[in-house]
């Protein structure tokens, strides 16, 4: 069955920096996009960005220049790095995979489990 | 680039229908047909209920349907039951492949 395994709550001080994992198991990986969506506590989901297999990346605005996404291929996992961190970065964080060249676009078909990042003094 | 708009919350007695609206604007719900909506159990992860303004993913009831008139998007649940109770989210492209979401509405079943 498909599954999206993500890493595990972090909590991290203003002004450094976390990096999400989110590994894939149960289809093929090289098919999908991967995209990144947060939610902070009381508010609705952000969409942070994707990255495909190959690679190539597509980063909201707002967070071009302190995001970073990356995967790897040999054990189909996909990595969100973000820097520069704020009590604003508080929220949970899901991985949430997209179909490669379907008609469609924003089918999230499944999502990780989430992972909440804490930024705290 | 605001958050779609959503009522922040709705309510329904079981049985009844309840519709949820997302509004845009020109550059996102107005100008794709790839609206999607999810639903949110607290605790669990988001379920995509409906895609492209109006389908319907294998699985979901068909109780759940989507429509779209303008730049506003429409979630329309029939025959509510208590396990429809949840958080829905709407989301659309944006142009260049982004997604913008909504900020979400609480249904509560009375």
């Amino acid at each position: 069955q498909v599954q999206l395994v993500q890493s595990g709550a972090e909590v991290k001080k203003p002004g450094a920096s976390v990096k999400v994992s989110c590994r894939s198991s149960g289809y093929t990986f090289t098919a999908y996009y991967m995209h990144w969506v947060r939610q902070a506590p009381g508010q609705g989901p952000e969409w942070m960005g994707w990255i495909n297999p190959n690679g190539y990346t597509n980063y909201a605005q707002k967070f071009q220049g302190r995001i970073t996404m990356t995967r790897d291929t040999s054990i189909s996992a996909v990595y969100m790095e973000l820097s520069s961190l704020t009590s604003n970065d508080t929220a949970v964080y899901y991985c949430a995979r997209e179909l490669i060249g379907s008609s469609s676009f924003g089918f999230l078909d499944y999502w990780g489990q989430g992972s909440l990042v804490t930024v705290s003094s | 680039q605001s958050a779609l708009t959503q009522p922040r919350s709705v309510s329904g007695s079981p049985g009844q229908s309840v519709t949820i609206s997302c509004t845009g604007t020109s550059s996102d719900v107005g100008d794709y047909n790839y609206v999607s909506w999810f639903q949110h159990h607290s605790g669990q992860a988001p379920k995509l209920m409906i895609y492209d303004v109006g389908k319907r993913p294998s699985g979901v009831p068909d109780r759940f349907s989507g429509s779209k008139s303008g730049n506003t998007a429409s979630l329309t649940i029939s025959g509510l039951q208590a396990e429809d109770e949840a958080d829905y989210y709407c989301s659309s492209h944006a142009g260049s492949y982004t997604l913008i979401f909504g900020g979400g509405t609480k249904l509560t079943v009375l």
